[in-house]
């Protein structure tokens, strides 16, 4: 079975100063690892996907990377906006998402 | 940007009623899923949907269950007889192709069974 395990589970943080969350995984043939960002009463939103070991995606002050066992979303300089849920999520050789629990940022102006 | 809608955004019923929880997915999307989320707890996959029939489902959706694509543009999530523990946030997601391409969320609907 898929397992993906996020870190910290919770991350307070001061406007400007940057840090890492972290998303590994155990998944047998992994198509794709996939970040998203949940605010309260909302839905994921999609940020990136990830294929392959060594890929590095951004986006604004987001930046994910992957490795064969990990995945590292990078906050650069984060704002008060950025505060968030940021939910990591694999798909194996099937159609479904497996979710970790998320990493709630706030961030603090 | 085209965006997964979801209605209602709260739906209160007793428990042993059915349900019938709503979505448009994106116009050019062709497979669709059902997710839920139980307050403070991970997102869990139900149901993937394709070609008008069932690709996927998790040991969640049991026979309680059920989803239909009804015309060119709606994909509903039927609950034949609610149960305490279906209290959940219910997500609404659509895909481009099944694998490899990012699953696009709908807000949700709040599933509060009394």
């Amino acid at each position: 079975e898929d397992q993906v395990t996020q870190s910290p589970e919770a991350l307070r943080l001061q406007e400007g100063e940057s840090s890492s969350l972290n998303c590994s995984y155990t998944v047998s043939g992994l198509r794709g690892l996939f970040w998203y960002r949940q605010d309260p009463g909302k839905g994921p939103e999609f940020l990136f996907t990830l294929y392959s070991a060594g890929e590095e995606k951004e986006k604004e002050r987001l930046k994910a990377t992957l490795t064969k066992k990990e995945s590292f979303l990078h906050i650069t300089a984060p704002k008060p906006e950025d505060s968030a849920t940021y939910l990591c999520a694999v798909q194996a050789n099937d159609y479904k998402l497996s979710f970790g629990a998320g990493t709630t940022v706030t961030v603090r102006a | 940007e085209p965006e997964v809608t979801q209605t209602p955004s709260h739906q209160v019923t007793q428990m042993g009623q059915e349900v019938i929880l709503r979505c448009v997915p994106i116009s050019n999307h062709l497979y669709f899923y059902w997710y839920r989320q139980i307050l403070g707890q991970k997102v869990e996959f139900l149901v993937s949907f394709y070609n008008n029939e069932i690709s996927e489902k998790s040991e969640i959706f049991d026979d309680q269950f059920s989803v239909e694509r009804p015309d060119g543009s709606n994909f509903t999530l039927k609950i034949r007889s609610t149960k305490l523990e279906d209290s959940a946030m219910y997500f609404c997601a659509s895909s481009v192709q099944y694998s490899n391409q990012p699953q696009h969320f709908g807000d949700g609907t709040r599933l509060s069974i009394l």
